[in-house]
């Protein structure tokens, strides 16, 4: 069966332009999961999905990040008028369900850079 | 706040070392604890503990968790090139809680570099 999966797998951008990032996960897995690998430091979480809700939001640094999953399957992660601070490795997850008894299956990331 | 801390942050050893990467952790109402190898992008799942003293192995690999110290070891023996990697480490809380409400918190990783 195919993993979960990424697109584009790189992206360069102008500073003050929007993009959309997006993530197919596993068929079947309920619960999907954004984080952001910026150089040198661990995984930082971003939001989750329970279906197509998504309850947490907590993670997302500003105003400028939303996200979107829609038919409990695909989801879009969205930067508006980034900045070179958003540069960094945004990684996708999905679980069978939510919770921290069900690994997490990652994305090969989508490598953003902003110029 | 919760917290992952992994040491240490970088290893350098030859093929056929043994090698013990080891992770500590601060976390509001703990419920597992998961290993992942990140060679390029894509962090791959290793192990999942939730119970202390109970080793989980798979082939060169192991993994124990103490919940008493909070802590866990992965262990690699006979090293390869093939392993030098990231080694991420992740603790998971309960969802019925404040805090990180059932989400991982990584720790910055331990790059492993095996050399031939």
């Amino acid at each position: 069966g195919a993993g979960v999966s990424q697109s584009p797998s790189n992206k360069v951008t102008e500073k003050g332009k929007d993009v959309e990032l997006r993530c197919d996960p596993i068929s079947g897995h309920t619960a999907l999961y954004w984080y952001r690998q910026s150089l040198g430091q661990g995984l930082e979480f971003l939001i989750y999905f329970q279906g197509n809700s998504a309850p947490d939001k907590s993670g997302l640094p500003s105003d400028r990040f939303s996200a979107e999953r829609t038919g409990g399957s695909v989801s879009t992660l969205t930067i508006q008028r980034t900045q070179q601070e958003d540069s960094a490795v945004y990684l996708c997850a999905s679980s069978l369900a939510r919770g921290a008894s069900y690994e997490q299956y990652f994305g090969p990331g989508t490598r953003l850079t902003v110029t | 706040e919760d917290k992952v801390v992994q040491s240490p942050l970088s290893l350098v050893v030859h093929e056929g070392d043994t090698v013990t990467l080891n992770c500590s952790y601060e976390v509001t109402n703990f419920r597992s604890l998961l290993w992942y190898k990140q060679e390029k992008k894509a962090p791959t799942f290793l192990f999942m503990l939730t119970s202390s003293g109970i080793e989980k192995k798979s082939g060169r690999l192991s993994s124990i968790l103490d919940k008493k110290e909070l802590f866990s070891i992965l262990n690699i023996t006979a090293t390869q090139t093939g392993d030098s990697a990231v080694y991420l480490c992740a603790v998971g809380t309960s969802l019925n809680y404040g805090g990180s409400q059932g989400n991982l918190i990584f720790g910055k990783g331990t790059k492993l570099s095996v050399k031939p």
